[in-house]
């Protein structure tokens, strides 16, 4: 089955406004990450909240995880244009050793 | 720069070339990752090393060869690819604690490699 769908797969706002993104999977998870990922770079490890949290914050990142709905979702406020990127969620399992699975990712573009 | 350096950052190679990607991390990571990226798919994981011993083939053709002489340094070879294999090939590290548990991981910058 596949893990980590993010919804939308893609979203433009204004400089200034807040943006959430969704993510759903389907078996049970360790964990979840997020990834922001810029035009032709690598990925870059953002946030991860573990199975028995249910909120984390980092800066201006806000993570919920609801594992009863098996869905997450990562609120960036006040956004800037640098937000402009791809993120991604990433589901890891125990079972799974230490392999992370991939959604494809929304692509969120800020305005100026 | 991440930690986790990849070379060549680009690659074309024609069909019956023979190549090599090459990853280094300077993180001290026991656990090493190859993912592929094509356009319009999730990564999709091909490689996985735990403290230099491949746990994971996730079917990838024989195209494609892993290597892992050390913990810090990961290769991919190539031979014969296909167009269809033109993607960004990500490397990634991670921390594997004693008791298994899944951390972050810290990806390379990547090779878009192309296939002609």
């Amino acid at each position: 089955s596949q893990q980590g769908e993010e919804d939308p797969q893609a979203l433009s706002i204004q400089e200034g406004e807040n943006a959430t993104m969704n993510c759903s999977y389907k078996t049970s998870i360790n964990n979840l990450q997020w990834y922001r990922q810029n035009s032709g770079r690598g990925l870059v490890h953002l946030i991860l909240i573990r199975s028995n949290e249910r909120e984390k914050h980092s800066g201006r990142l806000r993570v919920t995880l609801d594992t009863s709905k098996k869905s997450s979702s990562l609120l960036i406020t006040a956004s800037r244009a640098a937000d402009t990127a791809s993120y991604f969620c990433a589901t890891g399992k125990e079972t799974s050793g230490s392999r992370l699975t991939f959604g494809e990712g929304t692509q969120l573009t800020v305005n100026p | 720069e991440t930690g986790v350096t990849q070379t060549p950052r680009h690659l074309v190679m024609g069909m019956t070339n023979k190549k090599s990607l090459k990853c280094e991390q300077h993180l001290g990571h026991n656990a090493m990752y190859w993912y592929k990226q094509s356009a319009k798919k999730p990564l999709e994981l091909m490689f996985v090393y735990n403290f230099k011993e491949q746990t994971e083939n996730n079917s990838v053709p024989s195209r494609f060869s892993p290597e892992c002489p050390n913990s810090s340094h990961l290769f991919l070879h190539l031979h014969t690819l296909q167009p269809e294999d033109s993607a960004l090939y990500l490397c990634a590290s991670s921390q594997v604690g004693s008791a298994g548990g899944i951390n972050g991981y810290t990806f390379g910058s990547g090779t878009r490699l192309t296939v002609v």
